[in-house]
């Protein structure tokens, strides 16, 4: 089981430009949850899905932010436009039912300029 | 709603020293408390869970529902505990399994 897959790993980029994280979460679970974790804020939950379904969204910063998924295996979120308060390292999590523990990516770490 | 608390940001410690990183919460409910670690520019991994009851890396918490705490020990640190720690809350009913974090405390073990 190669776990929570992010990418890219790091991601440099002038502000104003579209900004796409994707995520493949672990085979078989059903929750998936996307936070942004910085050093003044610690980590925050963005949102997350059940079942390919936005539950709760209400930690999405602004409407400059957007997450989708699609299907069972993959997921994005986007920035756009991008602004220099976005650098953070962004996690993505996966759980299976409702008992279980999340389990997370390596995260993509940003940096706006 | 649900709410977690780590009152110290950092805890330094030196080596072969006891570790207590505190967390308290507040739910009304019947929580589940986890503790998950992030090393240096890693992953953030689950440590322990109340409800295995289970020491892990040398490491045990338990619920104390009269305090609503949930507090990390170790008797002796280790240099490779240094490490970011999280203390997180899943409501019983929570049909999405969503977790509730606490700002975290970083461990830093001198030798």
């Amino acid at each position: 089981d190669a776990g929570v897959i992010q990418s890219p790993r790091h991601e440099v980029t002038e502000m104003g430009q579209e900004v796409t994280l994707r995520c493949k979460p672990i085979s078989g679970h059903n929750s998936l949850f996307w936070y942004r974790q910085t050093m003044m804020r610690g980590l925050e939950l963005l949102i997350y899905f059940n079942n390919n379904v936005p539950i709760d969204d209400s930690g999405m910063p602004e409407d400059r932010f957007s997450a989708k998924m699609p299907n069972a295996s993959f997921s994005t979120l986007k920035i756009q436009p991008s602004e220099p308060r976005d650098s953070a390292v962004y996690f993505c999590a996966s759980s299976a039912q409702r008992n279980q523990p999340q389990h997370f990516g390596d995260g993509t770490r940003l940096s706006i300029l | 709603a649900q709410r977690v608390t780590q009152p110290e940001k950092l805890l330094s410690v030196f080596k072969g020293a006891p570790v207590e990183l505190k967390c308290n919460y507040s739910y009304s409910g019947s929580p589940e408390l986890f503790w998950y670690v992030q090393y240096s520019r890693q992953r953030l991994q689950l440590l322990l869970r109340h409800i295995s009851r289970e020491s892990i890396k040398g490491f045990t918490a338990d619920l104390n529902k009269g305090e609503t705490s949930f507090h990390l020990k170790k008797p002796f640190a280790q240099e490779e505990d240094s490490a970011m720690y999280y203390c997180a809350l899943r409501a019983h009913n929570n049909a999405g399994n969503m977790l509730t974090f606490g700002g975290g405390t970083r461990l830093m073990v001198k030798p």
